[in-house]
C-alpha cells in the first residue's frame, strides 16, 4: 500500500479537463511540497509538476498542480491522446525521513 | 544535455547481489546527489535512498536500509547501488534520478532504468 492515495485510473476525451486526486497526511502533504510525474509505458518517470504548482520548462500550461491541506491535485485542461499515460504524485514524508509517492493512477484518453 | 545513463539489465539468483551504476554527464557532479529508485512490475514506484555528489553522505529507505549500500566516484561521476540478500520480491525496474536532497526538490533528470530480476 502506498503512503499517497491515488485513484488507480481516471478517463476524458479530447479537449476534455482532468484532473487527478492525491490525498495524504499532515506528515507529508500537509506541510510538504508535492511533486507530479508522468510515465509513458515502458520508459523512466519525468518531472511534471515540483513544489506543487510549478512546472519544470518544456512542460505545457495544459498540466497545473494544487495543493489544499493533505491533499493534492493535478489538473490536465484541453486533453490529448499523447497524455494517456500514468501519473504519479510525491512528497517528502517527515515521518520516514524520505519521499513518498502515490500507486499511480492510468489516465486513458477516449 | 543533461543525461544518466545506467547499467545493464542483470539476472540475479535470490542470496545474490546486485551493483547497479549510473554514470551522470552534462552538470556539476558535486552539486546535486542522486537517488535510486524501483519499480517492480505493474506497480508503483519506491524510493530506496539517497547520495550526495558532494560528500558522499547518504540516506536509506528503512525498508532496505540492512540490504543496501550507495556510493560515487566523483572522477567519472558516476553513482553506485549495490543491494545484497537479493530476493524475488527484489525483481524491478531500478532508476537512479538526480535529486537536490531537499524536501522542496524534484527527480528533475531519470537514467533509463535497469531490470534486475531475481529466480532460482
Amino acid at each position: 500500500q502506498s503512503v499517497l492515495t491515488q485513484p488507480p485510473s481516471a478517463s476524458g476525451t479530447p479537449g476534455q479537463r482532468v484532473t487527478i486526486s492525491c490525498s495524504g497526511s499532515t506528515s507529508n502533504i500537509g506541510g510538504n511540497s508535492v511533486f507530479w510525474y508522468q510515465q509513458f509505458p515502458g520508459t523512466a518517470p519525468t518531472l511534471l509538476v515540483y513544489r506543487s504548482t510549478q512546472r519544470p520548462s518544456g512542460v505545457p500550461d495544459r498540466f497545473s498542480g494544487s495543493k489544499s491541506d493533505t491533499s493534492a491535485s493535478l489538473a490536465i485542461s484541453g486533453l490529448r491522446s499523447e497524455d494517456e499515460a500514468d501519473y504519479y504524485c510525491a512528497s517528502w514524508d517527515d515521518s520516514l525521513s524520505g519521499p513518498v509517492f502515490g500507486g499511480g493512477t492510468k489516465l486513458t484518453v477516449l | 544535455q543533461v543525461q544518466l545513463v545506467q547499467s545493464g539489465a542483470e539476472v540475479k539468483k535470490p542470496g545474490a547481489s546486485v551493483k547497479v551504476s549510473c554514470k551522470t554527464s552534462g552538470y556539476n557532479f558535486n552539486i546535486y546527489g542522486i537517488s535510486w529508485l524501483r519499480q517492480a512490475p505493474g506497480q508503483g514506484l519506491e524510493w530506496m535512498g539517497w547520495i550526495s555528489g558532494y560528500n558522499g553522505n547518504t540516506n536509506y529507505a528503512q525498508k532496505v536500509q540492512d540490504r543496501v549500500t550507495m556510493t560515487t566516484d566523483s572522477v567519472t561521476s558516476t553513482a553506485y547501488m549495490e543491494l545484497r540478500s537479493l530476493r524475488p520480491d527484489d525483481t524491478a525496474v531500478y532508476y537512479c534520478a538526480r535529486w537536490g536532497g531537499g524536501r522542496s526538490d524534484g527527480f528533475d533528470i531519470w537514467g533509463q532504468g535497469a531490470m534486475v530480476s531475481v529466480s532460482s
